[in-house]
């Protein structure tokens, strides 16, 4: 148990489906963020939320739509994927929008766009 | 801007034998350095994390970091592998940005550890 936790661990979706991500953490921290983690890439930084509010976005296409209600909950809304989407996605948390304390990560969700 | 840079994207070693992951960080003001370990299928665990205290960092299973200013390096170390040990490690900076500008944590590419019986 690493203190954030992310459902559903697999998921499959069809391009014309609508699905959500879930990630709740209740470390007390106040800065959430999503990864997109696909074979041989880096790290892609997708969506950054400091005190609930989005403080980056990084050039991600609309048919992701992040929403983060309070500072222990982050969702992921999925719409119309492509298969080029199918990745590993990764939530983490840290203290502050810094990170100088590290982050925190979920075990991901394995997502394939069919 | 900060940034990292791994060397060797894959590194084999045989076990008992000694684990050497590479990290080159760039960086216009003091760092806080970390490394990070991600199993298969897994999100990353932090291994160990320097933020200006001593520049020899000791992380969990047996991993140490040197943080070497001349050098703008933060090696990944440990003095004899297990099989345990195969993963995928990761290398992060996070500084100030300039004039109080943003900061967050700037991930390198990975280097996926192998270990050999």
């Amino acid at each position: 148990e690493t203190g954030v936790t992310q459902t559903p661990r697999h998921l499959v979706m069809g391009m014309t489906n609508k699905k959500s991500l879930k990630c709740e953490q209740h470390l007390g921290h106040n800065a959430m963020y999503w990864y997109k983690q696909s074979a041989k890439k880096p790290l892609e930084l997708m969506f950054v939320y400091s005190l609930e509010e989005r403080v980056e976005n990084n050039s991600v296409p609309s048919r992701f739509s992040p929403e983060c209600p309070n500072s222990s909950h982050l969702f992921l809304h999925l719409h119309t994927l492509q298969p080029e989407d199918s990745a590993l996605y990764l939530c983490a948390s840290s203290h502050d929008k810094t990170g100088r304390l590290g982050y925190t990560f979920g075990s991901g969700t394995r997502l394939t766009v069919v | 801007a900060q940034s990292v840079t791994q060397l060797g994207s894959h590194v084999s070693v045989s076990e008992g034998a000694l684990v050497l992951l590479r990290c080159n960080y760039s960086s216009s003001v003091p760092p806080y350095l970390f490394w990070y370990v991600q199993y298969p299928n897994q999100g990353l665990q932090l291994l160990l994390k320097y933020t200006s205290a001593a520049t020899l960092v000791k992380g969990i299973n047996g991993f140490e970091a040197e943080f070497k200013k001349s050098e703008t390096s933060f090696h990944l170390t440990k003095p004899s592998a297990h099989m345990s040990d195969a993963a995928e490690y990761f290398c992060a900076v996070s500084a100030q940005g300039a004039q109080g500008g943003s900061e967050k944590l700037v991930f390198g590419k990975g280097t996926k550890l192998t270990v050999n019986p």
